[in-house]
């Protein structure tokens, strides 16, 4: 009964420093998306996918590169983190565009 | 584009008061529209969401919310707040096919007294 499941939870990196953030969903959704939530923001889209092999940029996706090589993996990576991306990142799927997102916990991002 | 505007960043209420959370949107072709609820420290789950069908929605934990096209609007209502109804509150809107975009508004927080 796993849904969505984002690793990690929590990360720390310093200015400069890569990273993968992971999304993994048992539900053979299509759509995937990633989003980030900030203080006052909302939750403001970064990239999605509408199926394997799909991505698409949303509202904020610079700094950001995406990749959905299997349908239940939606992979979001920071080349070269900088502190405006700390944030909270929530990824999310849904069977299709007009039907219930699910969502994963959250991975809190702190870059320093 | 598409775009959704919540009216009010905080609500407060007493318990057992009206809850109203606004909601307008904007979109170039008929949408879908929705709302979320956030617990603290939690992800998003659905409460409600209006896909073309009846204009009145009704949704979990009581709420409910009405399509208004000529307002383009979809506030969200319950009767009678409860504590447990303390959260924040987000609008989404979404063209539905294969544009995959679902956009959410700022979100609103409710806080319910006692």
């Amino acid at each position: 009964n796993a849904g969505v499941t984002q690793t990690p939870k929590f990360r720390v990196l310093k200015t400069g420093q890569s990273m993968t953030l992971l999304c993994a969903q048992d539900m053979n959704h299509e759509y995937m998306y990633w989003y980030r939530q900030d203080p006052g923001m909302g939750l403001r889209l970064i990239h999605y996918s509408v199926g394997e092999g799909t991505t698409a940029k949303g509202e904020v996706p610079d700094g950001y590169n995406v990749s959905r090589l299997k349908k239940q993996n939606f992979l979001l990576g920071l080349e070269s983190a900088a502190p405006s991306q700390t944030s909270v990142y929530f990824c999310a799927s849904s069977e299709q565009g007009d039907t219930e997102a699910f969502f994963g916990q959250g991975t809190r991002l702190t870059v320093v | 584009a598409q775009s959704v505007t919540q009216l009010g960043s905080h609500v407060s209420v007493s318990e057992g008061a009206l809850v109203l959370l606004r909601c307008n949107y904007s979109s170039s072709v008929p949408p879908y529209l929705f709302w979320y609820v956030q617990y603290p420290n939690q992800g998003l789950q659905l409460l409600l969401k209006y896909t073309s069908a009846a204009t009145l929605v009704k949704g979990i934990n009581g709420f409910e919310a009405e399509f208004k096209k000529s307002e383009t609007s979809f506030h969200l209502t319950k009767p009678s707040a409860h504590m447990s109804d303390a959260a924040e509150y987000f609008c989404a809107v979404s063209r539905g096919g294969s544009q995959g975009n679902l956009i959410f508004g700022k979100g609103t927080k409710l806080s319910v007294k006692p």
